[in-house]
């Protein structure tokens, strides 16, 4: 069974511009949750989506959105970039939209902004 | 909303000691709390998890412990192995809240374990 891919594996970017990640999650997992990663910070909660619905976001400017398609796939775009948005972004996947079941995470997209 | 700290930030252990970390949590709502390790360069990963209707869990040289009164759970590792050199996340979630499938993550600790 294939996990969860997230595309692209990297990306560099200039202050101002926008980008768009992908997550594809495991076949069956309807859950899609998206996190940033910086060092000292941990992981910070983006949003979820679950049926094509968010249903939680996180503490984060409305540069940051995402959505999520029919078959379950995530996008999340972060538009006019700033440095501080250099992180690694990870999505994960459940097959239920409850917290308490086992959430799968991709291996992330590096993005750096400069 | 929930804040979840977690101590130490770094953890230095020989190989076959014990090490122990520790998190807090503020919502008194959580009832689900994972611990992810993260090897560098890699995905996290789930290495045991405990519900708040559980005191404590054991999965071989893994444990964790959980204290609903104080608001604390705690990840205990024996006999430790340099493969189990990685960052530990700790992280807080209720199920069953309007939370949904959030999960609130403290900052990580970062383990070596001396050969």
């Amino acid at each position: 069974k294939a996990g969860v891919t997230q595309t692209p594996r990297y990306l560099i970017k200039t202050r101002g511009q926008q980008v768009t990640l992908s997550c594809s999650p495991i076949s069956g997992h309807r859950s899609v949750s998206w996190y940033q990663q910086t060092p000292g910070q941990g992981l910070q909660f983006l949003f979820e989506y679950f049926s094509e619905t968010q249903r939680n976001k996180g503490n984060f400017p409305g540069r940051f959105s995402g959505r999520q398609f029919s078959n379950s796939r995530s996008e999340m775009n972060v538009s006019t970039l700033e440095l501080g948005d250099s992180a690694l972004y990870l999505c994960a996947s459940r097959v239920g939209g409850a917290a308490n079941t086992e959430a799968f995470f991709g291996q992330g997209t590096r993005l750096t902004v400069v | 909303g929930e804040n979840v700290e977690q101590h130490p930030s770094t953890l230095s252990v020989q190989e076959g000691d014990s090490a122990v970390i520790k998190c807090t949590y503020s919502d008194s709502a959580s009832n689900y709390f994972p611990w992810y390790k993260q090897e560098l360069g890699k995905r996290p990963q789930l290495i045991i998890d405990i519900r708040s209707n559980v005191g404590e869990k054991k999965d071989q040289r893994i444990a964790v412990t959980l204290n609903k009164t104080a608001k604390h759970f705690s990840l205990h590792i024996t006999e430790t192995q340099p493969e189990d050199s990685a960052v530990y996340f700790c992280a807080a979630g209720n199920a069953g809240g309007t939370s949904y499938g959030k999960l609130t993550f403290g900052q990580g600790t970062i383990l070596t374990v001396h050969p």
